[in-house]
């Protein structure tokens, strides 16, 4: 079974601060983990994923295999950022993928 | 063009009544999902079709029926609507079932 783990449902940063969201993941085989970000009255979208090994409006994320983690993380946060954000995975098994996502965490940045 | 549209938006109902929502996508994907967002931003995955053949069926109660046409439209059947149903019901598409999802908007469902 393949289950993602986001401990924070909320978190309150200031501008300016870094920022860490934390994931974790439980998955037998070679997953492939996903950032999902939801604004406000807005649709989810794709934030980063991790075969990408890229940084998107500031954040990176970095597959850890050895601690089973996806954190997602931003030097210097900003206002635009409070959203809603999932970690996600898709196994790499069987015929059927399924995207599983986290139950998301909450960040506000406050001015 | 928005590219995963879903209709309506909001959609006030009474517990005993049957409801659909329309999903349509035009990026050519092959894959369509309906997800369900509860009360606490809990995202679930209810379906998948892959080319309008079903390949994800969650423990869904079977008053909910998918239905897909055409690979570009996935709609959803509720039946016999009960308060629990109420949440936001979000579409999606991707390429294959190992790419990057792509949302609509949601369907803000509310029964009474």
């Amino acid at each position: 079974a393949q289950r993602v783990t986001q401990p924070e449902k909320l978190l309150s940063v200031f501008k300016g601060a870094p920022v860490e969201l934390k994931c974790n993941y439980s998955y037998s085989g070679s997953p492939e983990l996903f950032w999902y970000v939801q604004y406000s009255r807005q649709r989810l979208q794709l934030l980063l994923r991790h075969i990408s090994r890229e940084s998107i409006k500031g954040f990176t994320a970095d597959l850890n295999k050895g601690e089973t983690s996806f954190h997602l993380k931003k030097p210097f946060a900003q206002e635009e950022d409070s959203a809603m954000y999932y970690c996600a995975l898709i196994g790499s098994g069987g015929s059927n993928y399924k995207l599983t996502f986290g139950k998301g965490t909450l960040l506000t940045v406050n001015p | 063009d928005t590219a995963v549209s879903q209709t309506p938006k909001y959609l006030v109902t009474q517990m005993g009544n049957d409801k659909s929502i329309k999903c349509e996508q035009n990026l050519g994907h092959d894959t369509m999902y309906w997800y369900k967002q509860d009360s606490k931003k809990f995202l679930k995955i209810m379906f998948s079709y892959n080319n309008k053949e079903l390949i994800i069926n969650e423990t869904v109660p079977n008053r909910f029926s998918p239905k897909s046409p055409d690979k570009a439209h996935l709609n959803l059947h509720i039946n016999s609507l009960e308060l629990g149903d109420s949440a936001v019901y979000f579409c999606a598409s991707s390429q294959t079932s190992r790419t990057p999802l792509h949302f609509g908007n949601g369907t803000r469902l509310t029964v009474t």
